[in-house]
């Protein structure tokens, strides 16, 4: 089984920033990797699907990047909607979660 | 637009079933594989199962193989989830969400892109 592994477990950011948060793959997912939101009590929503694809509707401030085993999801400047749990999920063979990314307000 | 509604959550005792089914509409249910994926009181998301298209391939994860058994049924939109011998750890909100399949590599691989709200399942004595 491929495991995920996220990086950092919480981040505290301030509105306006810039943050980063990393998704490692036990092993080799090509680019097969997309990236989640979720606020307390709501459906994940997606984000980003092939690393890199930005879902319909989804502001251009957030990006994916990455292929093989290590990705990124960046938000270039935080909006006090953005304040939520990102999960990374690799579908190259089944599917599997990271364990999510609390992003919280500084 | 699309829409998942979740139903057949509830408390149940430890060793019991329950059958949760999701109502599918606002696209072709019949051209996308369905899944269950669950969260666990504070915890990350878990995949559960998949069911393929047109109803001929499952998979489950470790947790639930042989406990759970997924079906659908493309008359109706409905997928469903049949949960035997239930444990106190698989209590969880249960989601269904829809697949979306990229097959231009010659190969498919598919990712979720539209979820239901949810549904609570609380397995406990």
């Amino acid at each position: 089984d491929i495991q995920m592994t996220q990086s950092p477990s919480t981040l505290s950011a301030s509105v306006g920033a810039r943050v980063t948060i990393t998704c490692r793959a036990s092993q080799s997912i090509n680019t097969y990797l997309a990236w989640y939101q979720q606020k307390p009590g709501k459906a994940p929503k997606l984000l980003i699907y092939k690393a890199s694809t930005l879902e319909t509707g989804v502001p251009s401030r957030f990006s994916g990047s990455g292929s093989g085993t290590e990705f990124t999801l960046s938000i270039s400047s935080l909006q006090p909607d953005d304040f939520a749990t990102y999960y990374c999920q690799q579908y190259y063979s089944h599917w599997t979660f990271g364990q999510g990314t609390k992003l919280e307000i500084k | 637009q699309v829409q998942l509604v979740e139903s057949g959550g509830g408390v149940v005792q430890p060793g019991k079933s329950l059958r949760l089914s999701c109502a599918a509409s606002g696209f072709t249910f019949s051209n996308y594989g369905m899944h269950w994926v669950r969260q666990a009181p504070g915890k990350g998301l878990e995949w559960v199962a998949v069911v393929w298209y047109d109803g001929n391939n499952k998979h489950y994860a470790d947790s639930v193989r042989g406990r759970f058994t997924i079906s659908r049924d493309n008359s109706k939109n409905m997928v469903s989830l049949q949960m035997s011998s239930l444990r106190p750890e698989d209590t969880a909100v249960y989601y269904c969400a829809k697949d979306i399949a990229d097959c231009t590599s010659g190969a498919c691989y598919a990712h979720l892109d539209y979820w239901g709200q949810g549904i609570q399942v609380t397995v406990s004595s």
